[in-house]
Parts: C-alpha cells; sequence; structure tokens
C-alpha cells in the first residue's frame, strides 16, 4: 500500500529541538519530490519545506534558519529537523509528495500522511 | 512571495445547490493553482490540478477555471459530504495556500 506514516510530534519547550520522521511505503522518496505543511490548531494550511530528488532543499520564511528537511534513502524516510523552536510553531505536521502529470506540469501534492502533533509551550 | 486570498471565507449552501468559491493571486501564476478538501481531523485531498484539470477518482461535480490572477472552484449539486473545508494553493513559485473557506449544509 502507498502512504506516508509521520511520528515523532510532541510537546516541547520553547527553544528546544525536536525531529520529525515521515515512513513511506510503496515508493521511493529519494526519487520523489518530498514536503512538510503544518496547520496550527483551527488554522488553515501552511506549506513549510521542500526536498527535491536532487537533494535541493527550499523553505518558508517562518522557518528559514531553524528547520532542516532531509531523507535516509536506506530506511525510506523523510525527516524536519525542527530547532529553537517557538509556540507559534504548534501544529499538526504532514508530510506530502509532490506529483506532476506530465512534464511541465503543475505539481501538487497528490499523498499525505496523516499528520503528527507538535506542541511547543512551557 | 505570492500571496493568495479567498472568498468568501465561510458558506452555507443546500443539498443540491451550485457553490462557487474565488481564489485570487498577488501574482501571475499561470495555471498553477491546486485546489484542496479537508474534512476535520483529516489529511487535504487534491481535487483539481493546474485550474481545471480533475484528479482521478474526484466526482464530476467538482470543477475549477480561471488563470492568471484569478481561479474559481465550483460544486455542482452539493452533497453531505462536501462539507469541508476548501482551500487553493499556487504552485508557480515554491507553495502557498489560500487561507481556506469553510463549506456547510444549510
Amino acid at each position: 500500500e502507498v502512504q506516508l506514516v509521520e511520528s515523532g510530534g510532541d510537546l516541547i519547550q520553547p527553544g528546544g529541538s525536536l525531529r520529525l520522521s515521515c515512513e513511506a511505503s510503496g515508493f521511493t522518496v529519494g526519487t520523489n519530490y518530498m514536503n512538510w505543511v503544518r496547520q496550527a490548531p483551527g488554522k488553515g494550511l501552511e506549506w513549510v519545506a521542500v526536498l527535491y530528488s536532487g537533494g535541493s532543499t527550499y523553505y518558508a520564511e517562518s522557518v528559514r534558519g531553524r528547520f532542516i528537511i532531509s531523507r535516509d534513502n536506506s530506511k525510506n524516510t523523510l525527516y524536519l529537523q525542527m530547532n529553537n523552536l517557538k509556540r507559534e510553531d504548534t501544529a499538526v505536521y504532514f508530510c506530502a509528495r509532490d506529483k506532476r502529470a506530465y512534464t511541465n506540469g503543475a505539481w501538487y501534492f497528490d499523498l499525505w500522511g496523516r499528520g503528527t502533533l507538535v506542541t511547543v509551550s512551557s | 512571495d505570492i500571496e493568495m486570498t479567498q472568498s468568501p471565507s465561510s458558506l452555507s449552501a443546500s443539498v443540491g445547490e451550485r457553490v462557487s468559491i474565488t481564489c485570487q493571486a498577488s501574482q501571475d501564476i499561470r495555471n498553477y493553482l491546486n485546489w484542496y478538501q479537508q474534512k476535520p481531523g483529516k489529511a487535504p485531498k487534491v481535487l483539481i490540478y493546474e485550474a481545471s484539470k480533475l484528479e482521478t477518482g474526484v466526482p464530476s461535480r467538482f470543477s475549477g477555471s480561471g488563470s492568471g490572477t484569478s481561479f474559481t472552484l465550483t460544486i455542482n449539486n452539493l452533497q453531505p459530504e462536501d462539507v469541508a473545508t476548501y482551500y487553493c494553493q499556487q504552485c508557480e513559485n515554491l507553495f502557498t495556500f489560500g487561507p481556506g473557506t469553510k463549506v456547510d449544509l444549510k
């Protein structure tokens, strides 16, 4: 079955660090573009970061310099290392796979995990 | 950065009605616009990609239109299972989601 399963969410104090994992099955993380998207309680979706198959990474302004997206091809797993956490980072974090229907087509997120909750609070 | 707006922020409609949600981009994004549906406690699900292309398995009562900076998601013959929040997303330059439109039944 093709799926994504996130883990690692926790209650963490401001200034702390946390690493989220997203284990893929049914496809290869290393040959796909992979993203993290978050959703604060009762709020909308916010794109966080993308890791391209070639290794390039891009981040939202709100997390740049604090978060790092990476992958372990041997474990077929995507990661999000979150440092210097702030209260406003409290959210459900989803991983999502990029897809486009054809060359030069638009990218869209065709596969999502169920999310993992990160709560930043003292 | 490209900013996205949606209107209305919420709406109520009856079963069988036609519903339209608009999405505006702060700059020209050609047709690089996707629509997602999210039900409470669930992950989002793509409905429409490239402004007007229906994702496989999505009911044909959903349709999308527009290009440039203005886009519309239309739900024809609204069904109870369509109660959800709908988000647009630009993919012209990385990704940005709109703030969402909550649809419920009257």
